[in-house]
């Protein structure tokens, strides 16, 4: 199957301040690639769609100005959680396939800890 | 609005036991559906895709079967191994291409 790499695993940073999690897609191309965020015992709750070249497109309730994603290849989306709080802390998960009916393959996760 | 649900919630069976796990969803306008295995702190790793043209997939000892008209799905372990132990998602494709993932079967196989 494909790989996606989702760099880092796992991070701690201050309150306040910026992450940047980056999504790649190792050996094809991505048109579109998804943000997912997991709270513990919890399933994966899609944030947004971010499609190579243009504006991500972002699920009711999350908002677009604190979580900022970036597209600009067809092999890299990164997320950027701007001005995290510690209800920031989650595990957010990457996935990338080709548009239409294939399989998603998702990356290893990365464990925002904020303090 | 398409929701997913996942029976049990959780399970613990004894090692070499068959066991099955469901999900079911609310509107059949799927492409695919998808059965995920999820360790703890961990990402996903794809078990089995099936098309919505398709009634099973089987890969080793999963079995996944899909009845898109009723709205579910079943995931078959057989002779369960502790190392089976895991957190078990299924998720549907939407006409959107978007993954709606369900709560999760947490999975515990007793040596």
């Amino acid at each position: 199957g494909a790989v996606v790499s989702q760099h880092p695993s796992w991070v701690i940073c201050k309150s306040g301040t910026s992450v940047k999690i980056e999504c790649r897609s190792l050996d094809f191309q991505a048109t579109t690639m998804f943000w997912y965020r997991q709270f513990p015992k919890q399933s994966l709750m899609l944030m947004a769609t971010s499609n190579e070249g243009s504006k991500a497109t972002y699920e009711q309730g999350v908002e677009k100005d604190k979580f900022l994603i970036n597209h600009a290849s067809l092999t890299l989306s990164t997320l950027t959680v701007t001005s995290a709080h510690p209800e920031d802390s989650s595990f957010y998960i990457c996935s990338a396939g080709l548009r239409g009916g294939t399989e998603a393959f998702f990356g290893q996760g990365t464990r925002l800890t904020v303090v | 609005k398409q929701e997913v649900t996942q029976i049990p919630a959780a399970l613990s069976v004894p090692e070499g036991e068959n066991l099955v796990l469901n999900c079911s969803f609310t509107d059949s306008a799927i492409y695919n559906l998808q059965w995920f295995r999820q360790d703890p702190g961990k990402g996903l790793t794809s078990l089995l895709l099936i098309q919505s043209s398709q009634r099973e997939q089987t890969s080793g000892r999963l079995n996944a079967s899909l009845d898109k008209s009723s709205g579910r799905s079943t995931l078959y372990i057989a002779a369960s191994q502790p190392g089976d132990s895991a957190t078990y998602l299924c998720a549907v494709k939407d006409s959107s291409y978007k993954l709606i993932f369900g709560s999760g079967t947490r999975l515990l196989v007793r040596p």
